[in-house]
């Protein structure tokens, strides 16, 4: 069965620290994968994509996630996190239906 | 460009009630997509419509339909309503659909009392 596993619910970390949110799927072949973040009483908003080519992808606000096919993950990284980068963030993945995690609700300490 | 509006942003209906969401996509855009987002089931994939022809569809029953128009605005419509519809609703609009990226909307708050 297709799926999204984001292991981690919540994660907090200090602002100014490193931060990676995991991401792992199953799916029957390499899907097309993407970050999303949801501010409170917002839509989503994409982060970056990955369709095909160089594994390491660059997004906005400084995010950017690696995708490796032998752990079937993608997980995404920041090297030094903003008070304003709390929020909740989604991995998806999909060819024709995109199917969602259940997200991994960030907090961040002063 | 305008991004993509949904109305209403609030909605409040009583069992048994139906009730019409509307989306307006992004000026050229002819995919929408509609999900639904709630505490215990995240965000679940409900229909899309591409060229007033839906293309896919998640596993919701029958009481949750959608339609498009040829202006690509597209409603969807909950008919009897359970308590378990309350949600936030998104819709999200591409230019093809699919893989293609996805630009969402705001959503429709929608509380069944």
């Amino acid at each position: 069965a297709q799926s999204v596993t984001q292991p981690d619910i919540h994660i907090t970390v200090s602002e100014g620290a490193s931060l990676e949110l995991r991401c792992n799927y199953s799916y029957g072949a390499t899907p097309y994968l993407f970050w999303y973040v949801q501010s409170p009483g917002q839509g989503l908003q994409l982060l970056l994509k990955y369709f095909s080519g160089d594994t390491l992808v660059q997004g906005i606000k400084g995010f950017e996630a690696e995708f490796k096919r032998s752990q079937s993950s993608f997980n995404l990284r920041k090297p030094s996190v903003h008070w304003s980068d709390a929020a909740e963030y989604f991995c998806a993945v999909g060819n024709d239906k995109i199917i969602f995690g259940k997200g991994t609700r960030l907090h961040i300490l002063p | 460009k305008a991004g993509v509006t949904q109305t209403p942003r609030y909605l409040i209906k009583t069992r048994g009630q139906q009730v019409t969401l509307s989306c307006s996509p992004i000026s050229g855009h002819r995919s929408v997509s509609w999900y639904q987002q709630t505490p215990g089931q995240g965000l679940q994939f409900l229909f899309e419509y591409f060229s007033e022809t839906q293309r896919n569809k998640g596993n919701f029953p029958g009481r949750f339909s959608g339609r498009q128009f040829s202006n690509s605005r597209s409603e969807m419509n909950v008919s009897t309503l359970e308590l378990g519809d309350s949600a936030l609703y998104l819709c999200a609009s591409s230019t093809t659909g699919g893989p293609d990226t996805q630009y969402f909307g705001p959503g429709t708050r929608l509380t069944v009392l």
